[in-house]
């Protein structure tokens, strides 16, 4: 089945920076990568995603890559709010097999900005 | 809008009482799942479906089972509560192909 590496698990930055999280695969049938913002007792909430036919997207400060040679897509978060702070999770989706319709999660990364 | 309900929110309960947690979308969709939440864990899958009638083992499924009557509706039961099972149990459901999963808010369960 689909494995999905994600890091760094913890994340410090400085209000205005740049944040960069970082998600592998193993599963090269993975077709649609979604990333989820998790805050404090709440529920997670797409913010991006990002089909294989596509190498990069952008919504306003936030953008991800894809890399499917080297099997990595990535999250970036441009000029930094304290209300970014949360727990990202990114996640693969496996096209087909017993897997097809299951997302695969990260581990999680949790993002804090300081003022 | 369409949605998808979690209920209840919190609950507690002793070990060895059977327990359920209700999860309902109104959005049609076919794959419907449940996770529980654990600090250090992410998100792990307990059971999941993708249709009427269809269950699916996940990779944490020993207590729990869930059955789906209809599109709307799985419900997770866990058959004899245990304290290992604490924890904030979240469902989701997704249509079909590359789109996006939707969650519930979630149930906070503390099993004493």
């Amino acid at each position: 089945g689909e494995n999905v590496e994600q890091h760094p698990s913890t994340l410090s930055v400085q209000e205005g920076d740049s944040a960069v999280i970082k998600c592998t695969y193993s599963d090269s049938a993975s077709n649609y990568f979604p990333w989820y913002k998790q805050e404090l007792g709440k529920r997670p909430q797409l913010i991006i995603d990002i089909r294989s036919n596509v190498g990069e997207k952008k919504d306003q400060r936030i953008a991800v890559t894809l890399n499917k040679t080297a099997k990595h897509f990535s999250l970036h978060i441009t000029e930094t709010q304290p209300e970014d702070s949360a727990v990202y999770f990114c996640a693969a989706n496996p096209r087909g097999g017993t897997s097809y319709g299951k997302l695969t999660f990260g581990q999680g990364t949790i993002l804090t900005v300081h003022p | 809008d369409a949605e998808i309900t979690q209920s209840p929110r919190h609950k507690i309960t002793e070990t060895g009482r059977q327990v359920t947690l209700a999860c309902h979308q109104t959005w049609n969709h076919n794959n419907m799942f449940w996770y529980r939440q654990d600090l250090g864990h992410g998100l792990r899958l307990i059971h999941y479906s993708y249709g009427v009638q269809d269950t699916n083992k996940g990779e944490v499924s020993d207590g729990y089972s869930v059955s789906r009557s209809n599109t709307e509706d799985l419900p997770l039961t866990l058959e004899s509560a245990a304290s290992s099972q604490t924890s904030v149990y979240f469902c989701a459901s997704r249509p079909q192909g590359m789109q996006p999963q939707h969650f519930g808010d979630g149930t906070r369960l503390s099993i004493l």
